[in-house]
């Protein structure tokens, strides 16, 4: 069974970059059966999508998100990683990972428990 | 962007009762639609895909129709363990766009 668990740190500087690791058990992030995705959720916006990566190299972004995001994999850690630049309170969200099968599409079946981050001077 | 909007926004029921959100999507979805239930300090966790198909483990009281623009989600005889936030999610294309949620509470 597959498992998702993110860190990282849980404060970061405004106009810093944020740096999030998924750590994946159950499955290898080089696999070309899952989209690996990152998704967002605040009080104010809900739930937002970030991005996937495919196959180790194909990604997709939010098109808001995506002059500021990079989402890589560690095969050799078996992570898929969440770089976001130029962040400001707005960034202040709790950060899942999660993964979806290829063969049905986008629906997220599995997640990790989420890790916080402030975004605070 | 598909913009996905839930009613009601918040509910308050009766252990035992019958339960109905709706969701609408700003375009087709065909039946690229996913609901998802949320407890606090938990992820979100997948309940319905394809609109109707019902998730592995997931009891059979969730229950989920529509297709194109407009969706809902049913859940027969509410427990207590289905006090939660519900959201809906379309998968018909990216950026992926999840509904605002809809909060379940017992009176």
């Amino acid at each position: 069974q597959m498992h998702l668990k993110e860190s990282g740190p849980g404060l970061v500087r405004p106009s810093g970059t944020l740096s999030l690791a998924c750590t994946v058990s159950g499955d290898s992030v080089s696999s070309v059966t899952h989209y690996w995705t990152w998704i967002r959720q605040t009080p104010g916006k809900g739930l937002e999508w970030i991005g996937y990566i495919y196959s180790s190299s194909v990604t997709d972004y939010s098109p808001s998100l995506k002059s500021r995001a990079t989402i890589s994999v560690d095969t050799s850690r078996n992570q898929l990683s969440l770089k976001l630049r130029s962040v400001t309170a707005a960034d202040t969200a709790v950060y899942f990972c999660a993964s979806s099968l290829v063969s049905r599409g986008y629906d997220l079946s599995v997640w990790g428990q989420g890790t916080p981050v402030i975004v605070s001077s | 962007d598909i913009q996905m909007t839930q009613s009601p926004s918040s509910l308050s029921t009766s252990m035992g009762d019958r339960v109905t959100i709706t969701c609408r999507a700003s375009q087709s979805l065909g039946t690229y639609l996913n609901w998802y239930q949320q407890k606090p300090g938990q992820a979100p966790k997948l309940l319905i895909y394809s609109a109707s198909t019902l998730e592995s483990g997931v009891p059979s009281r969730f229950s989920g129709s529509g297709s194109e623009t407009h969706f809902t989600l049913t859940i027969n005889s509410l427990q207590p363990e289905d006090i939660a936030t519900y959201f809906c999610q379309q998968s018909y294309f990216t950026p992926l766009t999840f509904g605002g949620g809809t909060r379940v509470e017992i009176k």
